[in-house]
């Protein structure tokens, strides 16, 4: 079955960066985009943009542009985002998720990755 | 950008009871509507994808309807395992405010 692994929680300080990574199984890698999205303590969910697997293209959310990095690794069929300059207003769960084939709502999320940034 | 609202923010119901969200985008999005249901501490889960089609495994008392700019997410007797958090989704990406959904 279709799985989305995560990295675990990171604990950064202000002005670091943080790379999650969201291992993939159970399908094509190359076939699918893969999206990701935050969610601080108690807020809604952020959608933060995606990479494609074949080609390594990507879309980042204007909120993010300039600090937010997608890549992958076909080898190892992972994806990383790397996000740069944290402040408190960062620390939230990072998620991964995937596309259903049958439509571009998200059939399958990663557990989650909690980032904290505390100084 | 597509802006959506969604209401209420919150709501609580008694169990059987039926329960109507509401989701209203900015502008003509087709059907290119998700609704997804998050429990607290979990991962969101997809309920319901392009407005009305009920992903597999999801009991049939969840339903979504609407097209355009209008549409609504639809529990037809409230259980006590469907407390959690109600976000829609546009094709943009963009995920509404969320409802949360008590028991009364």
């Amino acid at each position: 079955q279709v799985q989305l692994v995560q990295s675990g929680a990171e604990v950064k300080k202000p002005g670091a960066s943080v790379k999650v990574s969201c291992k993939a199984s159970g399908y094509t890698f190359s076939n699918y985009a893969m999206h990701w999205v935050r969610q601080a303590p108690g807020q809604r969910l952020e959608w933060m943009g995606w990479i494609k697997a074949d080609n390594g293209n990507t879309k980042t959310s204007q909120k993010f542009q300039g600090r937010v990095t997608f890549t992958r690794d076909t080898s190892a069929s992972t994806v990383y985002m790397e996000m740069r300059s944290l402040g408190s207003e960062d620390t939230a769960v990072y998620y991964c998720a995937r596309v259903g084939g049958y439509t571009y709502g998200f059939s399958t999320w990663g557990q989650g990755t909690l980032v904290t940034v505390s100084s | 950008d597509i802006q959506m609202t969604q209401s209420p923010s919150s709501l609580s119901a008694s169990v059987g009871d039926r329960v109507t969200i509401t989701c209203q985008a900015s502008q003509d999005i087709n059907n290119y509507l998700h609704w997804y249901q998050q429990k607290p501490g979990k991962v969101p889960k997809l309920l319901i994808y392009d407005a009305s089609n009920l992903e597999t495994g999801v009991p049939s008392r969840f339903s979504g309807s609407g097209s355009g700019t209008d549409f609504t997410f639809t529990i037809s007797s409230l259980q006590p395992e469907d407390i959690a958090t109600y976000y829609c989704q546009q094709y943009d990406n963009v995920f509404g405010p969320g409802t949360k959904v008590e028991i009364k």
